[in-house]
């Protein structure tokens, strides 16, 4: 079956421009999480949906950014009025309801945002 | 504040030898522990994980220790092949709280044949 996915594989943007990115996660996954990767750095978590549960906002660096899943599927990461501190790699991932257990957090290929 | 941390950027190991990629951690409220597997241009791949309440689990030629009272992490991979080559992601979460993974920033393996 299809993994993650996500889209734009890159995306170049100036500052002050608002950015969407999107990512449809495994079918049947009901947890999906978005991370960001800045140069040299680890994964940072930024949002967490799990079902129809409020998301988990606590990751996110500022109200510039957002994140909607609509119908329980697709998901998207909105950044508004960008700066160039916001220049990372913006991944996705998936799982099965998360419980108390650890599923499998299953990654998208990201979407390199680049803020000139 | 860098709870989970990676102190060796990158790693060099000839083929055939064990390669040790080491992780330490600051929250003792972590509870379960993950290494992930990085190529160029693709997302992180599970590698894999351990339990707090174990200090060892393997599969196949991979091994991780988990040492808690040093709050410290290995991964062992022996013996080492060139498509090992990658960059090593060492993760933890305390599992109640959603799953959300604290990430190290990550170890370049380059394993030479």
């Amino acid at each position: 079956g299809a993994g993650v996915s996500q889209s734009p594989s890159n995306k170049v943007t100036e500052k002050g421009k608002d950015v969407e990115l999107r990512c449809d996660p495994i079918s049947g996954h009901t947890a999906l999480y978005w991370y960001r990767q800045s140069l040299g750095q680890g994964l940072e978590f930024l949002i967490y949906f799990q079902g129809n549960s409020a998301p988990d906002k606590s990751g996110l660096p500022s109200d510039r950014f957002s994140a909607e899943r609509t119908g329980g599927s697709v998901s998207t990461l909105t950044i508004q009025r960008t700066q160039q501190e916001d220049s990372a790699v913006y991944l996705c991932a998936s799982s099965l309801d998360s419980g108390n257990t650890y599923n499998e957090q299953f990654f998208g290929p990201g979407t390199r945002l680049t803020v000139l | 504040d860098q709870q989970v941390k990676q102190n060796s950027p990158s790693l060099s190991v000839q083929e055939g030898r064990i390669s040790i990629l080491n992780c330490d951690y600051t929250n003792s409220m972590f509870d379960y522990f993950l290494w992930y597997k990085k190529y160029p241009a693709e997302g992180p791949t599970f590698l894999i994980s351990i339990s707090s309440i174990k200090d060892k689990n393997e599969d196949g030629r991979f091994t991780v220790f988990l040492n808690k009272s040093a709050k410290h992490l290995s991964l062992h991979i022996v013996p080492s092949q060139p498509g090992d080559s990658a960059v090593y992601f060492c993760a933890a979460t305390r599992m109640e709280y959603g799953n959300k993974l604290v990430f190290g920033a990550g170890t370049i393996l380059r394993v030479k044949s």
